[in-house]
């Protein structure tokens, strides 16, 4: 049963700084890894799908990594933004199928 | 296309009354799927269909809950004899069929059961 476990819970950085994001998971056989933005109240904003046979993904100020040996990926945030201030959640699938397994998030505030 | 749409945004009912979700997936995907997200946590997989066909259902899905996606396009979420339990958002995302796409998200409905 995949497992899913980011740290930190929360993260409060000034504005400008560079962050990572870690995830972890427990089963390794899967064919890619989303991240994930979800604001207060509202629903989830995909941010990078990484394809099993990438190790990164880049789309603008983010970049996500998958070590699927170790059961890893982190999300890279560059020159952080309050508006980047949200929850931040990886999801892996579920071993062999297409559901995704959640963890609890990261909630990222970037102070002014 | 403007993404997936649920409908209601927020839903307030009395414990025991019956209520009905709505999702209306990116039309030209093929997987719709239902989550459950409490205050705290990551969402939960409830259940998922491909085209009519519901493929798999959650433990988490008691047998006061029935989706249904009768055409292969929208789908509906109903739970009966709600329960205080029951308050949480509910979160359908659709996708293409296979192994290397994206799931997206609609903004989710807030049910609070009192």
């Amino acid at each position: 049963k995949q497992e899913v476990t980011q740290i930190p819970a929360a993260l409060s950085v000034p504005e400008g700084e560079n962050l990572v994001l870690n995830c972890s998971f427990t089963d390794s056989a899967i064919y890619n890894l989303q991240w994930f933005r979800q604001d207060p109240g509202k629903g989830l904003t995909s941010l990078l799908l990484i394809q099993s046979s990438q190790r990164e993904q880049t789309s603008g100020r983010l970049n996500a990594s998958l070590d699927k040996s170790s059961g890893r990926s982190t999300l890279y945030i560059a020159a952080s933004q309050p508006g980047d201030s949200a929850t931040y959640l990886c999801a892996p699938p579920e071993g062999g199928s297409e559901k995704l397994v959640f963890g609890k998030g990261t909630k990222l505030t970037v102070n002014p | 296309d403007t993404g997936v749409s649920q409908d209601p945004r927020h839903k307030i009912t009395k414990r025991g009354q019956n209520v009905t979700f709505r999702c209306d997936p990116i039309s030209e995907h093929n997987r719709l799927y239902w989550y459950r997200q409490t205050l705290g946590q990551g969402p939960e997989f409830l259940t998922y269909f491909q085209n009519e066909a519901q493929l798999e259902k959650s433990r988490l899905l008691s047998d006061r809950f029935s989706a249904e996606r009768p055409k292969g396009s929208f789908s509906t979420l109903e739970i009966q004899r709600t329960e205080q339990g029951d308050s949480a958002m509910y979160l359908c995302a659709s996708s293409l069929f296979g192994a290397d796409t994206e799931a997206f998200f609609g903004q989710g409905t807030r049910l609070t059961v009192v």
